[in-house]
């Protein structure tokens, strides 16, 4: 079946550290992806929508200029945390769907610490 | 805008034995996607079960089916047999069913644990 593949799944850094997270379709071609971060023992908190060659569509309250994210093909969906703090860590899982009315399916997620 | 609801943050059912959970949502549109996702310790989002609002029949898969009342807005899941992988979060989701990149909106999740 589908997969996507979320790198890497687990990342520890310094405080004001830049961090970039990878979403890849690997069997089918994505327009579309979702990110989402999710709390200790909460639900999935949609955080912005990409469509590949365009901008991201953010959520309200998310922070398009510290949350940067580029669909820069059909496959491959990045996130970067552009100096992360303490209370960036969280878990950021990403999505993605083949066509409008296709399933979306999820990587594995990312457990960012920043200390 | 979409909202779903899960009233149950957590429950729990003897091996063997079934369990249902709870979901509700609000929308204004007819024509829309349902869906329960299982998320074990492991945080991976694992698809339970799907159903389009334009069906009547309940969406079956295995030990898992859900109760799909469209003039109620309720969908619930019940899982017969429960086996004690069946411990996970469960999250009950709503997608509109129209062109544009609408995402899945997710309840807050019920927490269910399964007793040996």
């Amino acid at each position: 079946g589908a997969v996507v593949s979320q790198h890497p799944s687990r990342v520890i850094c310094k405080s004001g550290t830049s961090v970039k997270i990878e979403c890849r379709s690997l069997d089918f071609q994505a327009t579309t992806m979702f990110w989402y971060r999710q709390f200790p023992k909460k639900s999935l908190m949609l955080m912005a929508t990409s469509n590949e060659g365009s901008k991201a569509t953010y959520e309200q309250g998310v922070e398009k200029d510290k949350f940067l994210i580029n669909h820069a093909s059909l496959t491959l969906s990045t996130l970067t945390v552009t100096s992360a703090h303490p209370e960036d860590s969280s878990f950021y899982i990403c999505s993605a769907r083949g066509g409008v009315n296709q399933p979306q399916h999820f990587g594995d997620g990312t457990r960012l610490s920043i200390l | 805008a979409q909202t779903v609801t899960q009233s149950q943050p957590e429950m729990s059912v003897q091996e063997a034995e079934t369990v249902t959970l709870s979901c509700t949502y609000d929308t204004s549109e007819s024509d829309y996607y349902l869906f329960w996702y299982k998320q074990p310790p492991s945080r991976q989002m694992i698809l339970v079960i799907r159903q389009e609002a334009y069906k009547q029949q309940n969406a079956t898969e295995n030990r898992f089916s859900v109760n799909f009342q469209k003039a109620a807005k309720s969908f619930s899941l019940k899982i017969s047999d429960s086996q004690l992988g069946d411990a996970a979060m469960y999250f009950c989701a709503y997608r509109s069913f129209s062109s544009g990149n609408t995402p899945l909106v997710f309840g807050k999740g019920t927490r269910l644990s399964v007793i040996a």
